[in-house]
């Protein structure tokens, strides 16, 4: 089956920094990937939707400077937490399609910002 | 806006009891409706999805119906294990778009 990878799993990271969170599929092109962000206790919020080779596109109240995507090739996108808060720490899962197909999602990254 | 919402929100029973999830939606233009299981930490692992065409999906244990006018899907377990404990989540896609609108989740525990 279709198979999607997230690096790092978990990241702690001081207030301030920037964090890059891969999402990558492995055994089948993406040309639509997805980033999510789960709170505690809290359903999967959408968060942007990316096309390969495209500006990713976001959902209201989400701020696209602060969260960088970049989906270069058919096999990875990018997420960059810039500036990180303790606010920002949450869970952030990716998905991935082709041809609008249907979405397989990766494990997650835990990121903790102090 | 598509809402999405699953009762009960956790539930515990024992082993091999069977078990409903329910789950709400309150736009009908769904084009799919599926069912994810989440463990603690963990990423989504899929179920079974519903095209909006079917009344429902099987899978071993598992049994999902849909009756898309009345905005409802229900998850059927039979003959739980500790093995199924964890949040079972429902996530509709609209006609429009290939986002995905999650509820909040159902949190499944069955004890030995």
């Amino acid at each position: 089956g279709a198979v999607v990878s997230q690096h790092p799993s978990r990241v702690i990271c001081k207030s301030g920094t920037s964090v890059k969170i891969e999402c990558r599929s492995l055994d089948f092109q993406a040309t639509t990937m997805f980033w999510y962000r789960q709170f505690p206790k809290q359903s999967l919020m959408l968060m942007a939707t990316s096309n390969e080779g495209s500006k990713a596109t976001y959902e209201q109240g989400v701020e696209k400077d602060k969260f960088l995507i970049n989906h270069a090739s058919l096999t990875l996108s990018t997420l960059t937490v810039t500036s990180a808060h303790p606010e920002d720490s949450s869970f952030y899962i990716c998905s991935a399609s082709s041809e609008g197909d249907t979405q397989y999602f990766g494990p997650g990254t835990r990121l903790t910002v102090l | 806006k598509q809402e999405v919402t699953q009762i009960p929100a956790a539930l515990s029973v024992p082993e091999g009891e069977n078990l409903v999830l329910n789950c709400s939606f309150t736009d009908s233009a769904i084009y799919n409706l599926q069912w994810f299981r989440q463990d603690p930490g963990k990423g989504l692992t899929s179920l079974l999805l519903i095209q909006s065409s079917q009344r429902e999906q099987t899978s071993g244990r598992l049994n999902a119906s849909l009756d898309k006018s009345s905005g409802r899907s229900t998850l059927y377990i039979a003959a739980s294990q500790p093995g199924d404990s964890a949040t079972y989540l429902c996530a509709v896609r609209p006609n429009s778009g290939y986002a995905l609108n999650f509820g909040k989740g159902t949190s499944l525990l069955v004890t030995p």
